[in-house]
């Protein structure tokens, strides 16, 4: 069974840093794309960032671009997200998933990043 | 990388149909096959109802069923049920490793 769990959300201070972290289990790590996608309280979805299965590719929402950096231990069966020079807005329920537009489709519980002085 | 256009509510009464709109471009919605929507209930993760523009993933009713026309993609819920109020939310590939949601609908069932 494909499982991803988030964890390190929490509050934060604008302008400080925070790392998240997604535990995969029951599939072949590095076979597949992973992306992290939030929600901010009371909004929509929002694609944040995709890695590649190899690591070899990242991309990122315009939101967060220069601020939010993506990666992945295969070894440590995890996928990361470091976000640095947070601001309110991106205060949110972080999610990982797998996103392929197909029937091959997992998300996580979710971890809440909070950002206020 | 701008949101998908979906009605922000839409309501239905039991056994009624409703369809969901979803609005985008040439770069996702119209130019791609990967369209998908979600199912979201209060404090839940999004499950996937639709796939491919109009695939159901097994254990989905077929009372769900989706279609798109050029940049807008639709979901059409039959036979309303209460448990279909929830919030839904079609999402799009749109090129580059990138994705793009709808804002989402919030369906009420009177």
């Amino acid at each position: 069974e494909v499982q991803l769990v988030e964890s390190g959300g929490g509050l934060v201070q604008p302008g400080g840093s925070l790392r998240l972290s997604c535990a995969a289990s029951g599939f072949t790590f590095s076979d597949y794309a992973m992306n992290w996608v939030r929600q901010a309280p009371g909004k929509g979805l929002e694609w944040v960032s995709f890695i590649s299965g190899t690591a070899g590719s990242t991309f990122y929402a315009d939101s967060v671009k220069g601020r939010f950096t993506i990666s992945r231990d295969i070894s440590k069966n995890t996928l990361y997200l470091q976000m640095t020079s947070l601001r309110a807005g991106d205060t949110a329920v972080y999610y990982c998933a797998i996103l392929t537009g197909t029937v091959t489709d997992y998300w996580g519980q979710g971890t809440l990043v909070t950002v206020s002085s | 990388q701008s949101a998908l256009t979906q009605p922000r509510s839409m309501s239905g009464s039991p056994g009624q149909s409703v369809t969901i709109s979803c609005t985008g471009t040439s770069s996702d919605v119209g130019g791609y096959k990967y369209v998908s929507w979600y199912q979201q209930h209060p404090g839940k993760a999004p499950k996937l109802m639709i796939y491919d523009v109009s695939e159901r993933p097994s254990g989905v009713p077929d009372r769900f069923s989706g279609s798109k026309s050029a940049n807008t993609a639709s979901l059409t819920i039959s036979g309303l049920q209460a448990e279909d109020e929830a919030d839904y939310y079609c999402y799009s590939y749109a090129g580059s490793h990138t994705w793009v949601f709808g804002g989402g609908t919030k369906l009420t069932v009177l």
